[in-house]
């Protein structure tokens, strides 16, 4: 059964970056599925922030560009360490949050991706501090 | 983007008794290409990632108990929770994935009267 497990620091500095790795087991990346990355600001709801298929087709959540439209997320896979990665630039206090890594399915409908999320790894908690 | 709302914010059911939670969509999330709804529900239980507990709307998720249901088409949909059991309590959500960003309901809190 496939496990997800996240790592990174729990402390970034404002307006430095985010950096988290998820670990995959019990599966390999590159058969297939789409990863991706939610997160939740301690007491609140679920954003979604993006997801990638091994071969490289992304897509970000708009809400997390910067002012000049350019997304501030990247998400990129590792097949030979088998990990998914999240890199989140010029962070600011409002994305202290739980991050979690996913998985979602990979077959599609047309244009539409069925982008359930099961499973879910445990989370990280990164705050923004100085 | 597609906004959720969930209804009520939170509840509180007896044991044994049926919990409802209700989620609308801002647009429709029923593709006409598979006649499938684009809705999935989860379990949030405190200190734990969420579960998947439904998607299309009304398929169980593996080793999802039959006591939770889902239901609804187009806009609006419904978890249902029979047989309410102590550790179903939990902040329960809905997702569309009918098109990106992917959005999630604000979140329903549920717990034992």
């Amino acid at each position: 059964q496939v496990q997800l497990q996240g790592s990174g620091p729990g402390l970034v500095k404002p307006s430095e970056t985010l950096s988290l790795t998820c670990s995959v087991s019990a599966y390999s990346i590159s058969s297939g599925y789409y990863w991706g990355w939610i997160r939740q600001p301690p007491g609140k709801g679920l954003e979604w922030i993006g997801s990638m298929y091994y071969s490289g087709t992304t897509s970000y959540n708009p809400s997390l560009y910067n002012p000049s439209l350019r997304s501030r997320v990247t998400i990129s896979v590792d097949t030979s360490k088998n990990q998914v990665s999240l890199k989140l630039t010029s962070v600011t206090a409002a994305d202290t949050a739980v991050y979690y890594c996913v998985r979602s399915p990979p077959e599609g409908v047309g244009a539409l991706y069925m982008w359930w999320f099961d499973p879910w790894d445990q989370g990280t908690l990164v705050t923004v501090s100085s | 983007d597609i906004v959720m709302t969930q209804s009520p914010d939170s509840l509180a059911v007896s044991l044994g008794e049926r919990a409802t939670i209700n989620c609308k969509s801002s647009q429709s999330v029923l593709y006409s290409s598979n006649n499938k709804n684009w809705l999935a529900w989860y379990q949030q239980k405190s200190g734990q990632p969420p579960k998947l507990l439904i998607y299309w709307a009304s398929t169980r998720g593996s080793g999802v108990p039959d006591r939770f249901s889902g239901s609804g088409s187009g806009t609006d949909f419904t978890l249902t929770i029979s047989n309410l059991q102590a550790e179903d309590v939990a902040v329960y959500y809905c997702q569309q994935y009918y098109s990106t960003p992917i959005t999630f309901g604000q979140g329903t809190r549920l717990d034992i009267k």
